[in-house]
């Protein structure tokens, strides 16, 4: 099946740095990618929908400034936490649709955790 | 809004079946899905069902769809250890495209 990767797979950083996570579809061209955060022990809550070439489109409640997300490619897209704070730490799992699978099955990239000190 | 509601935990003895339900509150809901999660990892899609069918069976996987009272079931024959994880139900959204609405997650525990 189709594969999705991401980078870094867990990441430590200091508060008020910028930490950028990727998403890769390493064997298909996803015409949309999707960020979700999973707190302990909760479910996925989508975060954002990102189409390759246009601007994304967030979940309410999710500040644009503060997570900034870039498709430039069909295969790649990138999550950028801007001025971590401790409350920022969770996991962060990205998801890429391929254009020609009919289900609009969304395929998992095994996720990236964040802690902020 | 958009709701999918599951149990929290479910434990069962190695060798029987498990049982996980879920509902959900679009009724436009076109595909509905079953994912994994084990520790740590990202999620791992099982199963999934379109909204015209009742049934679904993938070797010990049986899904079943009630689309009147928007019910769903994911029954686990023969559970193995292996099979304790956190299992997911979602089902696309329809005032989104191909945007999924999760459930909270069932814990399944498997014991000797």
């Amino acid at each position: 099946g189709a594969v999705v990767s991401q980078h870094p797979s867990w990441v430590i950083c200091k508060s008020g740095t910028s930490v950028k996570i990727e998403c890769r579809s390493l064997d298909f061209q996803a015409t949309t990618m999707f960020w979700y955060r999973q707190f302990p022990k909760q479910s996925l809550m989508l975060m954002a929908t990102s189409n390759e070439g246009s601007k994304a489109t967030y979940e309410q409640g999710v500040e644009k400034d503060k997570f900034l997300i870039n498709h430039a490619s069909l295969t790649l897209s990138t999550l950028t936490v801007t001025s971590a704070h401790p409350e920022d730490s969770s996991f962060y799992i990205c998801s890429a649709i391929f254009s020609r699978h009919g289900t609009g099955e969304q395929f998992f990239g095994p996720g990236t955790r964040l802690t902020v000190l | 809004g958009e709701d999918v509601e599951q149990s929290l935990f479910l434990s069962v003895r190695e060798g029987d079946s498990s049982v996980i339900n879920c509902t959900y509150t679009d009724s436009s809901s076109t595909y509905l899905y079953w994912y994994k999660q084990e520790p740590g990892a990202g999620l791992q899609l099982l199963t999934y069902i379109f909204s015209n069918m009742d049934m679904k069976q993938d070797q010990r996987l049986t899904v079943l769809l009630n689309k009147k009272d928007k019910h769903l079931s994911l029954r686990i024959a023969d559970t193995q250890t292996g099979d304790s994880a956190i299992y997911f139900c979602a089902a696309t959204f329809s005032g989104g495209y191909n945007k999924l609405i999760f459930g909270a997650g069932t814990r399944l525990a498997v014991h000797p």
